[in-house]
């Protein structure tokens, strides 16, 4: 697609359960980013990809959050046992070659930790 | 490490007035500087950004910012708001190198008729 797709665009969870959250970048772009946005807040950096290798995951939270890039595309954030903190809106963003590209984001998944 | 402040959590603007939303910076030298905008269910859209050069820097939709080193500001600004400009503003700084982006926590925007 022409943008950032992220899958799905509602979670409703309970206390204690597993999470994947998709995301699809734009085609060829090799950077991903993670970001969590709490309500009220800006977007708070968890991981970035430069292809499928995490260049710096140093924004998870704790051990119950990890993300995977297997192929250099699509990625997968996953959250263990999850808590009602954990509640937010996760944003996914990709960016192409070079350190002076713009990120493009997507419209985000939003979480809910009942 | 970088950071970013944005000291207004909302503001009030009139259709057809300027807008000056304020953003200040802590970096050790000039970082690259960004401004994205949120509107409900959407996703975050650069404004503009600035990496080096002119410090007066232009935007789309009518938007430009200008970089003053002395206050570490990058104030965002509009001559003349439009009822469709209502939303989420957010500035973001990352390092040479760009690695990531660290975003402020946003100013929301409300226009009166």
């Amino acid at each position: 697609g022409a943008g950032v797709s992220q899958t799905p665009s509602n979670k409703v969870t309970e206390k204690g359960k597993y999470v994947e959250l998709r995301c699809d970048p734009i085609s060829g772009h090799t950077a991903l980013y993670w970001y969590r946005q709490s309500l009220g807040q800006g977007p708070e950096f968890l991981i970035y990809f430069q292809g499928t290798g995490a260049a710096d995951d140093s924004g998870l939270p704790n051990d119950r959050f990890f993300a995977v890039r297997p192929e250099g595309s699509v990625s997968t954030l996953k959250i263990q046992r999850t808590e009602r903190g954990d509640s937010a809106v996760y944003l996914c963003a990709s960016r192409g070659q070079g350190n002076t590209g713009e990120l493009f984001f997507g419209e985000g998944s939003r979480l809910t930790v009942l | 490490a970088q950071s970013v402040t944005q000291p207004d959590i909302h503001i009030t603007v009139s259709e057809g007035a300027s807008l000056e939303l304020r953003c200040n910076y802590s970096y050790g030298a000039t970082p690259y500087l960004f401004w994205y905008v949120q509107s409900p269910g959407q996703g975050l859209q650069l404004l503009l950004k600035y990496f080096s050069g002119d410090t007066l820097v232009q935007g789309i939709k009518g938007f430009e910012a200008e970089l003053k080193r002395s206050q570490s500001s990058f104030n965002l600004r509009k001559p003349s708001v439009h009822w469709s400009d209502a939303a989420e503003y957010f500035c973001a700084v990352g390092a040479p190198g760009f690695q990531k982006l660290v975003f402020g926590t946003g100013t929301r925007l409300l226009v009166s008729p």
